[in-house]
Formats: C-alpha cells, sequence, structure tokens
C-alpha cells in the first residue's frame, strides 16, 4: 500500500530551524517526484519545492528559497525539508505529496509548522 | 510572477451543474500545463480528482470532469451533492519542476 507520512512539524521560534520529514512506503522514491505544499491558517493550497525522481533536480517557490532545502535519503525511502530563518509567515500544514506523471496522486494527512515567540 | 486564478465562490442547486475555472496571468492554460484539480474539506488533507487535465483519480465519481475551455482549466460538477460543498484547487505546471496552486474556490450546495 502507498502511503507518505510527514513528522517533525512543531513550536519554532521566529529565526529558528526544523527538519521536516516523509516517510514512503509501498514505492521506491527513485521513481517518482516529491513534492512539499503547504497550507497557511485558513489559506489555500502554496507549491513549496520539488525533489526529481533522479535526486540532483530541486526547485523552490520564491518565499522560501535560499531558506529551505529538500533532499530524499533513498536507503530510508524519506524526504526531508530543512527549513531555516523561519518567519511567521511560514506557520501552515505541510504537505508531503507524491506526483506521478504530473498528477498529485498521494497526499500524507500533514505536519504542523507553527513560527511564534 | 506567475499567479493562477480561481472563482473565490461558487453556489449551485443540488443536482444542479457548477463549473469552476483556473485562469493563467500569463495567458491561455494548456494540456503542457497538466492541471490537477484537488477537493478539500476543513481539517482534512486535499484529495486528487482530476490530473493531466481530464482524467479521473481512482474512486472519483463521473459527475466530476476536467477540460480546457477558452484559455483556462475547468472542472464541472454536474447533479451537484450536497457532499461536494468544499474547496476546490486547481494547480498547473510551470516546467522545471514548479506549479503553481489557484486561490482556490469554495462551492456551496443550497
Amino acid at each position: 500500500e502507498v502511503q507518505v507520512v510527514e513528522s517533525g512539524g512543531g513550536l519554532i521560534q521566529p529565526g529558528g530551524s526544523l527538519r521536516l520529514s516523509c516517510a514512503a512506503s509501498g514505492f521506491s522514491l527513485s521513481d517518482h517526484w516529491m513534492d512539499w505544499v503547504r497550507q497557511a491558517p485558513g489559506k489555500g493550497l502554496v507549491w513549496v519545492s520539488h525533489i526529481h525522481n533522479g535526486g540532483t533536480y530541486t526547485t523552490y517557490a520564491d518565499s522560501v528559497k535560499g531558506r529551505f532545502t529538500i533532499s530524499r535519503d533513498i536507503a530510508k525511502n524519506t524526504v526531508s525539508l530543512e527549513m531555516s530563518s523561519l518567519r511567521a509567515e511560514d506557520t501552515a500544514i505541510y504537505y508531503c505529496v507524491r506526483v506521478s506523471n504530473f498528477n498529485f496522486d498521494f497526499w500524507g494527512r500533514g505536519t504542523l509548522v507553527t513560527v511564534s515567540s | 510572477q506567475t499567479e493562477v486564478t480561481q472563482e473565490p465562490s461558487l453556489s449551485v442547486s443540488p443536482g444542479g451543474t457548477v463549473t469552476v475555472t483556473c485562469a493563467l496571468s500569463s495567458g491561455s492554460v494548456f494540456p503542457s500545463h497538466y492541471p490537477n484539480w484537488f477537493q478539500q474539506t476543513p481539517g482534512q488533507a486535499p484529495r486528487t480528482l482530476i490530473y493531466n487535465t481530464d482524467s479521473r483519480s481512482s474512486g472519483v465519481p463521473d459527475r466530476f470532469s476536467g477540460f480546457i475551455f477558452r484559455d483556462k482549466a475547468a472542472l464541472t460538477i454536474t447533479g451537484a451533492q450536497a457532499n461536494d460543498e468544499s474547496f476546490y484547487y486547481c494547480v498547473l505546471y510551470m516546467g522545471d519542476g514548479i506549479w503553481v496552486f489557484g486561490g482556490g474556490t469554495k462551492v456551496t450546495v443550497l
């Protein structure tokens, strides 16, 4: 069964760092794109970052470029999102999504990140 | 900065038809933008309804259909039911691994 499960969210002070993880099961990260999408409280969905199935190509939304880093561990079949210099506006539920042939086909349940002093 | 625009809200009568559109600020939507459509109820993760313009995800009723019409991607709900009342989002592929979501449409069934 295909699953993606996020973890690592929590309360963090402005300027702090946090690492989110996405555990994938039922498929190999080598075969699929993986993306992060976030949703601020009461707001819409926003694409955040992408890692290609080859693992070497990554992209970011302008709002997080230079502060967030996406990576993956093939052995653990896990995707990570390292977030630094966090701001209040980064407060959101962060979803990990498998994208297969341009199809957002499997979503995790999300992990909540709250940036507040 | 490319923006994707949706109607903020729409309403439909039970059994009626409603169409949500997804427009690009920079021009027309093409199949190469691989439009996806999602349904989301409060407190839940999004559910993918449509991908690659018009392909329905597994288990999605055929009253949901996707297409491109007059330079926009569109999602039509035919024979709307009470449980279709939800938020609907589109996303478009900009190339180089970059996607842009629309702002979302609240569909009310009344």
